[in-house]
């Protein structure tokens, strides 16, 4: 069974700390990604990587950094919390699309809602 | 900048109803996604659509996809209450499969 898992659920910081969010997949994807999601705005995606190592702004990455130095890891740091940060952060893996006529779906876990006071 | 529209952006139904939910974007793609979220869950993916004329159904779900018009098409038949959830649509507008843009979602409420 396809897998996505993040590490917390929940999560209160105050403003200024750095935060990590962590995601584990278990699909052996290539692809991975981060997105914020708030009511009304759909997902955004924040930052994507498609191998180790690799990485590549999203529509909204101000603010946020990510590392991926395992193929199944992807981290999301927010350097200096902010309240405007306060949201549902969603991880999500998928294969790479690498011949014209195919499509893959992309995989969610569970979310993480950090609060940011 | 693309855009990715979903109408009606909230839809209260009454079971046994049919229903067509709307998704309309801005620029080329011939990949297209629809995903169900419940309240306090994650997405969950519900079809795949690849191609003009793609039509997909699911037990009481139909999903179809009009890359000429930039439209897609969720249409329910005959509601039920276990249908009540959020639906999302997003739109691929990369070559690798790896940027989805996403509509704002579309809240689904069906009453008894």
């Amino acid at each position: 069974d396809v897998k996505v898992t993040q590490s917390s659920r929940y999560l209160v910081k105050r403003t200024g700390e750095k935060v990590f969010l962590e995601c584990v997949q278990d699909m052996d994807h290539e692809n991975m990604f981060w997105y914020r999601q708030d009511p009304g705005l759909g997902l955004r995606l924040i930052y994507f990587s498609y191998d180790v190592k690799m990485k590549e702004k999203g529509d909204i990455p101000e603010g946020y950094s990510v590392s991926r130095e395992k193929k199944e890891r992807f981290s999301l740091i927010l350097e200096s919390a902010s309240t405007n940060q306060t949201s549902m952060y969603l991880c999500a893996s998928s294969l790479i699309t690498r011949l014209a006529g195919t499509a893959y779906e992309q995989y969610f876990g569970p979310g993480t809602r950090l609060t940011v006071t | 900048e693309l855009k990715v529209e979903q109408n009606p952006l909230f839809l209260s139904m009454q079971e046994g109803k049919n229903y067509t939910i709307y998704c309309n974007y801005s620029t080329t793609s011939d990949r297209l996604y629809w995903y169900r979220q419940d309240p306090g869950k994650s997405l969950e993916s519900l079809f795949v659509l690849l191609s003009n004329g793609a039509v997909k159904q699911e037990g009481r779900l139909m999903a179809s996809l009009d890359t000429k018009a930039r439209l897609s098409t969720l249409h329910i038949t005959a509601a039920v209450h276990d249908l009540s959830a959020t639906y999302f649509c997003a739109v691929d507008i990369s070559e690798y499969g790896n940027k989805l843009v996403f509509g704002a979602g579309t809240i689904l409420r069906v009453k008894s």
